[in-house]
């Protein structure tokens, strides 16, 4: 298993600003992922966290808005730039270990006034 | 289309009782991988289960269990004598090998909102 913790847990931010959130895993995981969680709904992939190279985003999101660092194989950042009221949500980090499990950090509650 | 449909979008039930939760999902790979989750209130996702694709045979976990059949692309999830505790919202996932370097990417449902009732 691994075990992910993500800094910090909540935040409020004002419009206009950036909050750069980190995902610590205890373990080395193959993959890293970045999810976003609106209040009731389903978890959305924002991107792929590669290892030392740009990460892999999915339809709707871009680097410029979301950029994301994998420096090594436990630790990762994801970055929400120009922040707006829409972008209030859950980002919840997430990793896949050798043994194909996925594990979940316990989310960042981001609230953009 | 939907890879992962979760037709139940809440269910409700006394303590107790059994509930089965549907999980139907979409895929043109032999090999994948399937999982529950349970998000209780307090927002943290857990990991329940992991199921692949050349594996059939049915789990149980305590009260939990789950049903894998390929013929009918389904993982459908049973809680047994269910508690307040079980309360919560389960998401399905489906994670299919693509994506850069054959990485398997995660889909899940909607998720199924459970309430037991004391």
């Amino acid at each position: 298993s691994a075990v992910i913790s993500q800094k910090p847990s909540r935040d409020i931010c004002q419009r206009g600003t950036s909050l750069t959130i980190q995902c610590q895993v205890d373990s080395q995981v193959t993959m890293m992922f970045w999810y976003r969680q609106q209040p009731g709904q389903s978890l959305t992939l924002i991107a792929t966290a590669n290892q030392g190279s740009e990460a892999t985003y999915e339809s709707g999101f871009v680097i410029d808005k979301f950029p994301i660092s994998r420096p090594n194989l436990t630790f990762s950042t994801l970055t929400v730039s120009n922040m707006s009221p829409e972008d209030s949500s859950i980002y919840l980090c997430s990793g896949w270990t050798d043994t194909y499990e996925q594990y979940f950090g316990p989310g960042t509650r981001l609230t953009v006034t | 289309a939907q890879k992962v449909t979760q037709a139940q979008t809440e269910i409700s039930v006394v303590e107790k009782e059994d509930v089965t939760l549907d999980c139907v999902y979409e895929t043109r790979d032999t090999t994948y991988y399937l999982f529950w989750y349970k998000q209780p209130p307090s927002g943290e996702l857990v990991f329940l289960i992991r199921r692949n694709s050349f594996d059939e045979q049915n789990e149980i976990s305590g009260r939990y269990s789950w049903n894998f059949q390929k013929s009918t692309s389904s993982f459908n999830f049973t809680i047994t004598a269910s508690q307040v505790v079980d309360s919560a919202v389960y998401f399905c996932a489906l994670s299919e090998q693509g994506g850069t370097g054959g990485s398997y990417i995660p889909t899940f449902g909607r998720g199924t909102s459970l309430i037991v009732h004391p």
